[in-house]
């Protein structure tokens, strides 16, 4: 079946580096490609996502590349800090309707982990 | 306010009990979504809630019985469960289940059957 997976599962920086976490896709259908951060005893928090008709979208302190050409997707972390240490999954989600509205699919998830 | 509430945080039960999981949204989201996350793994989508009716089941065993009783309420009857459905359940919210609404995630139930 389609999936969305990554390719590293995890990352170790040191404070202060940038970070980029990597996410492979196979569905070329979905609208939405979601960043989302997970730290351990929390639900998952929204960090960014990005619409499949862009291939960049910036915000504070990270950036989300899209590269619809060979379906990956990247999250870049500028100034890592140990307060960003988590897991980070990619998700997509289906807008156009169907059986699928509405559905979010997450990806396996890296876990990162920042030094001081 | 931003805010999903679960409850229970934990709940130990055994495989002949019934007990249910509560979720609540007051943000005036028509959107309520059921997740199951096993110990380091993704999220896995159970169901989804549209206007108070049932969208999304995603071939979920019936000893998981999903309700929303109002657009700030979800629930999650569980009846016979199996030790393999320990697990961290989240239940997460949107303005409407359009992909370009984010999806605002719970703490969770930590769920140990025994």
């Amino acid at each position: 079946g389609e999936s969305v997976g990554l390719h590293l599962p995890t990352l170790s920086v040191q404070e202060g580096d940038n970070s980029i976490i990597n996410c492979a896709y196979s569905n070329s259908a979905s609208d939405y490609f979601i960043w989302y951060k997970q730290e351990s005893g929390k639900g998952p928090q929204f960090i960014i996502d990005i619409r499949s008709n862009m291939d960049k979208r910036q915000g504070q302190r990270v950036t989300v590349l899209l590269n619809k050409t060979v379906k990956h997707l990247s999250l870049q972390i500028a100034a890592t800090q140990p307060g960003d240490s988590a897991v980070y999954f990619c998700a997509e989600k289906w807008g156009a309707g169907g059986t699928s509205y509405g559905k979010l699919t997450f990806g396996q998830g890296t876990i990162l982990t920042v030094h001081p | 306010d931003t805010e999903v509430t679960q409850t229970p945080k934990h709940l130990v039960m055994g495989m002949t009990n019934k007990k249910s999981l509560k979720c609540e949204q007051h943000m005036g989201h028509r959107a309520m979504y059921w997740y199951k996350q096993k110990a380091k793994k993704p999220p896995e989508l159970m169901f989804v809630y549209s206007y108070e009716k049932l969208s999304i089941n995603e071939s979920v065993p019936s000893r998981f019985s999903p309700e929303c009783p109002n657009s700030s309420l979800l629930n999650l009857h569980l009846h016979a469960l199996q030790p393999e459905d320990s697990a961290l359940y989240l239940c997460a919210s949107s303005q409407e289940v359009a992909a370009s609404y984010e999806q605002y995630f719970g703490p969770g139930t930590r769920l140990t059957v025994t």
